[in-house]
């Protein structure tokens, strides 16, 4: 079955780490996208891709940065985890402008 | 530019009640329409979308029609279950090909029994 994953779930981690969140999708689409969805729930798209080696910062400045060595994956990588970075981070993938989101993965940073 | 305004919550309606979720989009071109639902711990899900002017979309008896002469893509139900309670999110398509959305702030629903 098609579909996108991220992993982990939950992540609690202490100030200075350096963290990656996993996403991976099995529909074969070549655009995926990260957003931070604060706790007053708006969604801030803060990096996307158009497909393999293409990486583009969103519309959210963000300290993280992401890859894209494989159409299937689009990790994205804090090199030292701050309280300001606790948020709700959402992986998407799409086809014709629908988009496909996996189940987010919740950090808190200490 | 693209923008999305989208009815501020929240809403507590009683089951079975009528519900209405307002959403109107800037009118550059002629954007496809979307609404997403987020139910608590689970990222977004599309639940229902529209492609051009006087499209309908439907999906477990939600609706939201392309008014073009309103640039509005109101999120209707007739009859609301606690199961509905969630947070839906309009949003509208660019038309520079790179299919990046644009979304409203959400409208968190709460349905009481």
């Amino acid at each position: 079955e098609a579909d996108i994953y991220q992993t982990p779930r939950y992540l609690v981690i202490g100030t200075g780490k350096k963290i990656t969140l996993e996403c991976s999708q099995t529909m074969g689409h070549d655009k995926m996208y990260w957003y931070q969805q604060d706790p007053g729930m708006e969604l801030h798209l803060i990096h996307y891709s158009y497909g393999v080696n293409s990486t583009e910062k969103g519309d959210l400045s963000s300290e993280s940065t992401v890859s894209r060595i494989r159409t299937e994956h689009f990790p994205l990588t804090l090199e030292s985890a701050r309280p300001s970075h606790t948020s709700q981070y959402l992986c998407a993938s799409s086809v014709v402008g629908e988009q496909y989101f996996g189940p987010g993965t919740r950090l808190t940073v200490t | 530019g693209n923008s999305v305004t989208q009815m501020e919550g929240p809403v507590t309606l009683s089951e079975e009640a009528f519900l209405t979720i307002n959403c109107t989009y800037t009118a550059t071109g002629y954007p496809s329409l979307f609404w997403y639902v987020q139910y608590p711990g689970e990222g977004l899900q599309l639940l229902l979308k529209a492609t051009k002017a006087d499209d309908k979309g439907s999906n477990k008896g939600f609706e939201a029609t392309y008014r073009k002469e309103t640039t509005s893509f109101h999120l209707e139900k007739g009859s609301v279950q606690v199961s509905d309670s969630a947070v839906y999110f309009c949003a509208r398509l660019g038309r520079d090909g790179n299919e990046k959305l644009t979304f409203g702030t959400g409208t968190r629903l709460t349905i009481i029994p």
